[in-house]
């Protein structure tokens, strides 16, 4: 298994500011994805960050937006950029070794409330 | 592109119930099927992996079930508990994992 920690737990943020989330796990993984959930909404996937290689973002989510880091195999961070209102949301980190077979697991997540 | 819906979307029973939570996906193209709960303020804990070579997967008063050709899985929660109140997420991963909205579960005393 794999704990997950996240840092801050929850902030509130002026809009127009940007605020950078870090994940940190007690074992070297290679694979960490990052999840954003909105408001009564089901989580939905922002992009997947390899260590050495750049994050693959998914459909509706740009890289200038969500700058991902994944500077080694136990740390990543993404940054929410030039926030608005709707990026208030829950964001998560995850990992697993193995997407096909392995269990993933997540961290507490980071509450963003932006005004 | 895969959906998932679970059913109920929102139960509240008395403790001591034997429950069942449904959740169909519309890709069976899977390679296994992950059943979270989700409490409030807090992340995502994972209760069972069905591969998709398996029928099943049980953990203490957990067991659940997968039906890959027909796109279901079902979580049985025997003797519920007041513990047991959070959300329910079943989870199917084809090359990522797709999340429906869940079951939200309320047991009382």
């Amino acid at each position: 298994s794999a704990v997950i920690s996240q840092k801050p737990s929850r902030d509130i943020c002026q809009r127009g500011t940007s605020l950078t989330i870090q994940c940190q796990v007690d074992s070297q993984v290679t694979m960490m994805f990052w999840y954003r959930q909105q408001p009564g909404q089901s989580l939905t996937l922002i992009a997947t960050a390899n260590q050495g290689s750049e994050a693959t973002y998914e459909s509706g989510f740009v890289i200038d937006k969500f700058p991902i880091s994944r500077p080694n195999l136990t740390f990543s961070t993404l940054t929410v950029s030039n926030m608005s209102p709707e990026d208030s949301s829950i964001y998560l980190c995850s990992v697993g070794e193995n997407l096909s077979t392995d269990t993933q697991y997540f961290g507490p997540g980071t509450r963003l409330t932006v005004l | 592109k895969q959906e998932v819906t679970q059913i109920p979307a929102a139960l509240s029973v008395p403790e001591g119930e034997n429950l069942v939570l449904n959740c169909s996906f519309t890709d069976s193209a899977i390679y296994n099927l992950q059943w979270f709960r989700q409490d409030p303020g807090k992340g995502l804990t994972s209760l069972l992996l069905i591969q998709s070579s398996q029928r099943e997967q049980t953990s203490g008063r957990l067991n659940a079930s997968l039906d890959k050709s027909s796109g279901r899985s079902t979580l049985y929660i025997a003797a519920s508990q007041p513990g047991d109140s959070a959300t329910y997420l079943c989870v199917p991963n084809t090359d990522k994992l797709i999340f429906g909205t869940g079951t939200r579960l309320q047991v009382f005393p």
